[in-house]
């Protein structure tokens, strides 16, 4: 069966500091991994994805990640937090192949301090 | 990009009523969608795979008479709460899948309040 578990369900970072929020997988097949940002009060929006191509893979407002085999690790990163990346972020794996769930971690809030 | 419209953003409702959320792909279609049920600062729990002209498949644990899902179109999913209860009150997000590389897209969620 797959899963996520992301660590920390809090993250407090300074304006300008480097952002990390991690993401750990477990799946049995190579799996799709997505990272999702949630404002308030709003859905899902993508910041990125990893499907078997680069391992690290870039994405919208400066996130990167970088998919680890070795590590079942996907962790989140952005090299300089701007107080409008404070919102909730969702890892989520997607088994390949035919399979459509898309199953969530519980998500991380981060919060940036001025 | 795939967008998905999802209506209405917020609904308040009495308890005994039911209430319908429907979901939209706007610019491709979606012969499978998903429906999200989402507590206050926790993550996002799938309810049911919506599939266009058979029924949906409900997730364990989620009633499927109380929580009724059609999908009448290739563009059009909707998802009834059926006399809803104060416990019914969450945020609904539905979301659609252009392709299986492309990640999901969703909608902009339902903040449903039962009074």
């Amino acid at each position: 069966a797959q899963s996520v578990t992301q660590l920390g369900s809090h993250v407090s970072v300074s304006e300008g500091a480097l952002v990390l929020l991690r993401c750990n997988y477990s799946s049995s097949v190579p799996p799709y991994l997505f990272w999702y940002v949630q404002y308030p009060n709003q859905g899902l929006q993508l910041l990125l994805k990893y499907t078997s191509a680069a391992t690290l893979v870039k994405g919208i407002n400066g996130f990167e990640a970088e998919f680890k085999k070795s590590e079942t690790s996907f962790h989140l990163t952005k090299p300089s937090a701007h107080m409008s990346d404070a919102a909730e972020y969702f890892c989520a794996v997607s088994p390949g192949g035919a399979t459509n769930k898309l199953i969530f971690g519980t998500g991380t809030l981060l919060a940036v301090q001025p | 990009g795939a967008v998905v419209s999802q209506h209405p953003s917020r609904v308040i409702c009495k308890s005994g009523t039911s209430v319908k959320i429907e979901c939209r792909s706007l610019d491709f279609q979606a012969t499978t969608m998903f429906w999200y049920r989402q507590f206050p600062k926790q993550s996002l729990m799938l309810m049911a795979t919506s599939n266009e002209g058979s029924k949906a498949t409900y997730e364990q644990g989620v009633e499927k008479d109380k929580f009724l899902i059609n999908h009448a179109s290739l563009t059009l999913s909707t998802l009834t709460v059926t006399s809803a209860h104060p416990e019914d009150s969450s945020f609904y997000i539905c979301s659609a899948r252009v392709h299986a590389r492309d990640g999901y897209t969703f909608g902009s969620g339902t903040r449903l309040t039962v009074v």
